[in-house]
């Protein structure tokens, strides 16, 4: 199984200030076929479902606000909250969909 | 609107065992791969299950294989998920999700809440 890991574990940034997130994965994430990274990023609200924010590595979901910037390429990533707003304040994961199983990173507690 | 709705979670003793099921609407439901992904208190998110659109190919993490089975009725739009010999580290909220076109777990339910305890 791919390893993914996540760090911090938890995160204090003020508002308005920048967040950054890294996740490590075992074994490369990058297809070689297509250049793409398989790996999302989730973010996890208390009482909420999971939120779809990024895949291949840096592409926004619809509705994910411009501030979330995912990067990285390979076995390294990021993601990067700039301006952080109060309703930033949650859990967010990394996961590896390059093959099955699925696994996430151990997550990161987000908090003003 | 794309939407998952699960039910059938509650309290059950160690060793029983509960039927979820994920009732989807909004989408083509039987052309999606479908998974259930749950998460323990105080602990991370963990893929479970997932099966294949028309049902005919199943995988299990290795914590619930042989206890657990996935199945899905496209013409229902709905996905179970049969907890057998259910033990106190089953106990979480399940989620089922679905995989969208960029591959990803782009849909997901509110979750339901399992709880293994006596």
């Amino acid at each position: 199984d791919i390893v993914m890991t996540q760090s911090p574990g938890s995160l204090a940034v003020s508002l308005g200030a920048r967040a950054t997130i890294t996740c490590k994965s075992s074994q490369s994430l990058l297809y070689s076929s297509n250049k793409k990274n398989y790996l999302a990023w989730y973010q996890l609200k208390q009482g909420q479902p999971p939120k779809l924010l990024i895949y291949w590595a840096y592409t926004r979901e619809s509705g994910c606000p411009d501030r979330f910037i995912g990067g990285g390429s390979g076995t390294d990533f990021t993601l990067t909250i700039n301006n952080l707003q109060a309703e930033d304040v949650a859990l967010y994961y990394c996961q590896q969909y390059y093959n099955t199983p699925r696994t996430f990173g151990q997550g990161t507690n987000l908090e003003i | 609107e794309e939407q998952l709705v699960e039910s059938g979670g509650g309290l059950v003793q160690p060793g029983g065992s509960l039927r979820l099921s994920c009732a989807a609407s909004g989408f083509i439901f039987s052309s999606h791969w479908m998974y259930w992904i749950r998460q323990a208190p105080g602990k991370g998110l963990e893929w479970i299950s997932r099966i294949n659109n028309d049902g005919n190919s199943t995988k299990y993490a290795d914590s619930v294989k042989g206890r657990f089975t996935i199945s899905r009725d496209n013409s229902k739009n709905t996905l179970y998920l049969q907890m057998n010999s259910l033990r106190v580290e089953d106990s979480g909220i399940y989620y089922c999700a679905r995989v969208g076109a960029q591959l990803v777990w782009d849909t997901w339910g509110q979750g339901t809440l399992v709880t293994v305890s006596s």
